[in-house]
């Protein structure tokens, strides 16, 4: 059973480029959620992705967008790259419980992506 | 602001000592709190706490939350090398039938001598 998949590993980008990152989720999980993690730093929420509708966002600008796909599976685009949008960008995905906690979240292994 | 803070920052201890990780948080529409393991990349999952005074165990490691005083310890006892990581504490919080997100502290490093 594969887990959570996320390509590409690591990217590096030229600021004012724009950049699509892949996320599959686990086999059974129907919510995607994207974080970005500076250096030294906890993962801090981007959105989440149910039913291929965006359900909540964090606080982050419009240049961060995405999407998601029938199958479950997600994009994250960024828009006009900063300097400062270099990071780790971990994909989660979870079962959709309603107003019970979810199980767990299954973290991808991220991709790692630099602004030159 | 929702926030969740984590102590000590950085920690380093020798093999077999014991740890006691802290989380506190202030969330509001608070649904569980996790405890995550990084050593590379992908946090891996430890914990998912939701009831207040029950402590989960796996192996080494232990964990407690405390609603009352909105806070979680993680504990790890006989540590080994292996244990080197950040060790991270989440907050998940839920928004009324819609969807729910994770909060997380900036996390504890860990870092175990022979």
């Amino acid at each position: 059973d594969a887990g959570v998949t996320q390509s590409p590993t690591h990217l590096i980008k030229t600021r004012g480029q724009q950049v699509t990152l892949r996320c599959s989720p686990k086999s059974g999980h129907d919510t995607v959620s994207w974080y970005q993690q500076a250096l030294g730093q906890g993962p801090q929420f981007i959105f989440q992705y149910y039913e291929e509708e965006e359900r909540q966002r964090g606080n982050f600008p419009d240049r961060f967008s995405g999407h998601q796909f029938p199958n479950y599976s997600s994009e994250l685009n960024v828009n006009a790259l900063l300097l400062g949008d270099s990071a780790l960008y971990l994909c989660a995905s979870s079962a959709y419980r309603g107003l019970s906690p979810i199980t767990e979240a299954f973290f991808g292994q991220g991709t790692r992506l630099t602004v030159v | 602001e929702d926030k969740v803070v984590q102590s000590p920052l950085s920690l380093v201890v020798h093999e077999g000592d014991t740890v006691t990780l802290n989380c506190s948080y202030e969330v509001t529409n608070f649904r569980s709190l996790l405890w995550y393991k990084q050593e590379k990349k992908a946090p891996t999952f430890l914990f998912m706490l939701t009831s207040s005074g029950i402590e989960k165990k796996s192996g080494r490691l232990s964990s407690i939350l405390d609603k009352k005083e909105l806070s979680s310890i993680l504990n790890i006892t006989a540590t080994q090398t292996g244990d080197s990581a950040i060790y991270l504490c989440a907050v998940e919080a839920g928004y009324g039938g819609a969807t729910n997100k994770l909060i997380f502290g900036t996390g504890t490093l860990l870092a175990v001598q022979p």
